[in-house]
C-alpha cells in the first residue's frame, strides 16, 4: 500500500497562506492524490484531489510535483475555521484502498 | 439535509455486550464504508460495501459484522464488546465510478463514539 509522509504539525497566522507538504515517493502511475481534513469532533471532509496537474477549487489548491513524488496543499488565506488535521492520501485504481496516514495538525493563530 | 447520518452519536456499554451502530446515506451512492478512529486518532478502514456486496474486509475480528439491507444503509454490529473496541466509528459513502479509477470523493458521517467499560 502506497504511503504518505506529512509533518506532524504546522502553525499559521490568520489570513496568511499555508503550504502543507506531503511526500509520496512510492506513488504509482494510476494513483490519485487526495486531501481530506478533519475538524475537531467531526468526520473527515474532502478537500481536493488530483492526478498529475495542479488543481484549484473553492477550498484550496493542490500543487503536484512533476515526478509526482510529492504534493502541496495550499490554503490561500487561512482562517480560524481551517484549524484541523489534514490528511494526504493516495487512492489507486483498486478503488477500495484508501488509507489515512497520521496527518498534519494545522494550528491557525489569530 | 444530512448526507451521511449515524446513530447513535454516543454509545456507552459494558464489556461482553452486543451493540449496533446504524448508518444511512441519502446521496444515492452505491458504496459505503466503516472506519475506526482510535485514541491516537489513526483512521483505519474496516469494511467497504458496493451495491450491498462486501468488497473490503480488513483485518477485523469476526465479532464485527457489517449488514447492508439496501444501498442506502450499512449497519455495524459488534458482538462481545471488548475494552479495545472503544473508539470513534465513522461511516462514509461514495459514488464509485469505475472509470474514475480513484477520483471519487468520500462523504463521512459525524461519527459514533463507542465507550466500553
Amino acid at each position: 500500500d502506497a504511503k504518505t509522509t506529512q509533518p506532524n504539525s504546522m502553525e499559521s497566522n490568520e489570513e496568511e497562506p499555508v503550504h502543507l507538504p506531503c511526500n509520496h515517493s512510492t506513488i504509482s502511475g494510476t494513483d490519485y492524490i487526495h486531501w481530506y481534513r478533519q475538524l475537531p469532533s467531526q468526520g473527515p471532509e474532502y478537500v481536493i484531489h488530483g492526478l498529475t496537474s495542479n488543481v484549484n477549487n473553492r477550498m484550496a489548491s493542490l500543487a503536484i510535483a512533476e515526478d509526482r513524488k510529492s504534493s502541496t496543499l495550499i490554503l490561500h488565506r487561512a482562517t480560524l475555521r481551517d484549524a484541523a488535521v489534514y490528511y494526504c492520501i493516495l487512492r489507486g485504481y483498486n478503488f477500495n484502498k484508501f488509507y489515512f496516514g497520521s496527518g498534519t495538525k494545522l494550528n491557525v493563530k489569530p | 439535509d444530512t448526507a451521511v447520518s449515524q446513530t447513535p452519536k454516543y454509545l456507552v456499554t459494558q464489556m461482553g455486550n452486543d451493540k449496533s451502530i446504524k448508518c444511512e446515506q441519502n446521496l444515492g451512492h452505491d458504496t459505503m464504508y466503516w472506519y475506526k478512529q482510535d485514541s491516537k486518532k489513526f483512521l483505519k478502514i474496516m469494511f467497504s460495501y458496493n451495491n450491498k456486496e462486501l468488497i473490503i474486509n480488513e483485518t477485523v475480528p469476526n465479532r464485527f459484522s457489517p449488514k447492508s439491507p439496501d444501498k442506502a444503509h450499512l449497519n455495524l454490529h459488534i458482538n462481545s464488546l471488548e475494552l479495545g473496541d472503544s473508539a470513534v466509528y465513522f461511516c462514509a459513502s461514495s459514488q464509485e465510478i469505475e472509470a474514475s479509477g480513484g477520483a471519487d470523493e468520500q462523504f463521512f458521517g459525524p461519527g459514533t463514539r463507542l465507550t466500553v467499560l
